[in-house]
């Protein structure tokens, strides 16, 4: 049981380039999360699915889009990465939307040069 | 604007002693509220929470308070383990939603 798992770990990028994180989860959660941490700054919330097939916009989904591949897996990805987007980027996974506790992966660490 | 404030942006504690992390909100209709814990290069994980309906809630040596006329909650760590030295987040909900807004956290180290 890996809990939530994301790849890659780390990542650097010029500006302009695209690229596609990955997140899966074998808990058989319905929700997923995907958030940034910036320096100073609390865990933001970027884009979440309530459940497979569906998607929504969370406080700074400008720059990324987001895919419910399956109940497993959501991958968020930067079409053209800014220098504005170099981050830490968290998945999470819960039981339900409103579920009171957020499972969370390891974390990507993105440079946008 | 910050809805959701750790003040403190780092605490030292000596081992065996109480640490206390604190956490204000400015939205008084926030109805739940978790503490994640991060070590460096992992995700957080969750501590504890606290629903508005209630002013304490405990789990082994971590207890939270809930100050609701002060907008106000407070993790209680006692005693402290130099294991507990990591990055503490508080995170509130506004009622009817999903989203948690997290703050900036605090820095914890306790010391041997």
């Amino acid at each position: 049981n890996a809990g939530v798992t994301q790849t890659p770990k780390f990542q650097v990028l010029k500006t302009g380039q695209s690229m596609t994180l990955q997140c899966a989860q074998d808990m058989n959660h319905n929700s997923m999360y995907w958030y940034r941490q910036d320096p100073g700054m609390g865990l933001r919330l970027i884009y979440y699915s309530a459940s497979e097939g569906t998607t929504d916009k969370g406080e700074v989904p400008n720059g990324y889009n987001v895919s419910r591949l399956n109940k497993r897996e959501f991958s968020l990805r930067l079409e053209s990465a800014a220098p504005s987007q170099t981050s830490v980027y968290f998945c999470a996974s819960s039981p339900t939307l409103r579920g009171n506790e957020q499972f969370f992966g390891p974390g990507t660490r993105l440079t946008v040069l | 604007d910050q809805q959701v404030k750790q003040n403190s942006p780092s605490l030292s504690v000596q081992e065996g002693r109480i640490s206390i992390l604190n956490c204000d909100y400015t939205n008084s209709m926030f109805d739940y509220f978790l503490w994640y814990k991060k070590y460096p290069a992992e995700g957080p994980t969750f501590l504890i929470s606290i629903s508005s309906i209630k002013d304490k809630n405990e789990d082994g040596r971590f207890t939270v308070f809930l100050n609701k006329s002060a907008k106000h909650l407070s993790l209680h760590i006692v005693p402290s383990q130099p294991g507990d030295s990591a990055v503490y987040f508080c995170a509130a909900r506004a009622p009817g939603t999903y989203k948690y807004i997290f703050g900036t956290g605090t820095r914890l180290k306790v010391l041997a």
